[in-house]
């Protein structure tokens, strides 16, 4: 099993352009959550899909933001256009039950 | 207030120590309680849950839950520099969907 599989690992970019993060969960998974995680806020929930449906998108911070699942086996966080706070360790993480979460190793951006 | 408070540390200890990581939360509603760890640029990993008050012991970890003070523990037992990473503790919100990490706590064991 090769767990959440995140890419890029780094992405450096100008303010105004957009980002596309993806991600891969664990085979079988049927939840998918995406986290930001920063020094001054720790690690906050953006969105959550079961079974490939938003569930809560409450944490998603503007409407810069945008997710989607277009199948069990993939997922993107899209921000448009992005901006120097919006730099942070991005994670995607799934499971099959809530209590144990999977984490990928996370995508650091920086916008500059 | 926060739902979840952490001491973010760090914390330094000697090898070999007895070490001990603590949460208090807010929600007396919480049923179960959960430590990760995080290593340096790597996702954090479930180490220990727990879904009732008392001692729940998985080698050289315990946790421990004591829901009258609504505070919770992490003691680690002869540390190793392995164990240097920063423990979260977890646990779900206020809606089912959401599990609310704390800050975390930096921890480097010192050989």
């Amino acid at each position: 099993d090769a767990g959440v599989i995140q890419s890029p690992r780094h992405e450096v970019t100008e303010m105004g352009q957009e980002v596309t993060l993806r991600c891969k969960p664990i085979s079988g998974h049927n939840s998918l959550f995406w986290y930001r995680q920063t020094m001054m806020r720790g690690l906050e929930l953006l969105i959550y899909f079961n079974n490939n449906v938003p569930i809560d998108d409450s944490g998603m911070p503007e409407d810069r933001f945008s997710a989607k699942m277009p199948n069990a086996s993939f997922s993107t966080l899209k921000i448009q256009p992005s901006e120097p706070r919006d730099s942070a360790v991005y994670f995607c993480a799934s499971s099959l039950e809530r209590v144990s979460l999977h984490f990928g190793n996370g995508t650091r951006l920086t916008v500059t | 207030q926060k739902e979840v408070e952490q001491d973010p540390g760090p914390l330094s200890v000697p090898e070999g120590a007895i070490v001990s990581l603590n949460c208090t939360y807010s929600n007396s509603a919480f049923q179960y309680f959960m430590w990760y760890r995080q290593y340096s640029r790597k996702g954090p990993e479930l180490l220990m849950y727990t879904y009732s008050s008392g001692n729940k012991e998985d080698g050289r970890f315990t946790a421990q839950v004591d829901k009258s003070s609504k505070y919770i523990s992490l003691f680690i037992r002869d540390s190793q520099p392995s164990d240097s990473a920063t423990y979260l503790c977890a646990m779900p919100g206020s809606s089912a969907s959401k599990i609310i990490f704390g800050s975390g706590t930096r921890l480097s064991i010192r050989p």
